[in-house]
């Protein structure tokens, strides 16, 4: 079955390590995206990419960084400069490289930093 | 800025009553508007969406919503729901070539 694939699961890490998340999806699709979701603040969008070896800031981009190197992946690395990284992360991917288009979700990851 | 609101945070409702949720955008132009829904220990699915015609628009397992441009609203409901449709539902809205707003989030739950 077509879909998104994110690992790990659950994510642990010493405070001051940097991080990388895995994404990859079989859809086909053109556009990539990471969200956050802390309880009570819904989805925040850390950042997206429409095209291959392209990607643009979200609202929450600061701390965080991500490639596009291939269309099926777009893993995101949670730096040490991200002041409070313990999160549930998201990755959408969406048909088109208009941002408009319906997003299909992975599972998420759950980082904790300790 | 663009901003989505979700003022029902949390709502609790019996089997077979009506459900309405709230959503309202703040962008004033064109613009495109999603439900998603991500049931206990499932990923986010869409539920509906709204582009443009109809101003009434049904989803999945009997949900509609009704796009109101002078309310700024795209709120969603149900005649009857079912225990089935605890979960949290979660307004989106693209204003035109610009990037996607979530709102909060809703937690519905449904007592048998």
């Amino acid at each position: 079955d077509g879909g998104i694939t994110q690992s790990p699961k659950y994510l642990f890490r010493k405070e001051g390590q940097n991080v990388t998340l895995s994404c990859e999806q079989n859809l086909n699709h053109d556009a990539m995206y990471w969200y956050r979701q802390d309880p009570g603040q819904g989805l925040r969008l850390i950042y997206y990419s429409q095209i291959v070896n392209d990607f643009q800031k979200g609202d929450i981009a600061e701390g965080y960084s991500v490639s596009r190197e291939k269309k099926e992946s777009f893993p995101l690395t949670v730096t040490s400069a991200q002041k409070n990284p313990t999160a549930f992360y998201l990755c959408a991917s969406s048909r088109g490289q208009g941002i408009a288009q319906p997003q299909h979700f992975g599972d998420g990851t759950r980082l904790s930093i300790l | 800025a663009q901003s989505v609101s979700q003022h029902n945070h949390h709502v609790i409702l019996s089997e077979a009553a009506s459900l309405e949720l709230g959503c309202n955008y703040s962008y004033g132009g064109t613009v495109n508007l999603f439900w998603y829904v991500q049931y206990p220990g499932q990923h986010l699915q869409l539920l509906l969406k709204y582009f443009s015609g109809d101003p009434l628009v049904k989803g999945i397992k009997g949900f509609e919503a009704e796009f109101i441009k002078s309310k700024f609203s795209f709120n969603l409901r149900k005649p009857s729901v079912q225990w089935s449709d605890t979960a949290e539902y979660f307004c989106a809205v693209t204003p035109n070539g610009q990037k996607v707003t979530f709102g909060t989030g809703t937690k519905l739950q449904v007592i048998p």
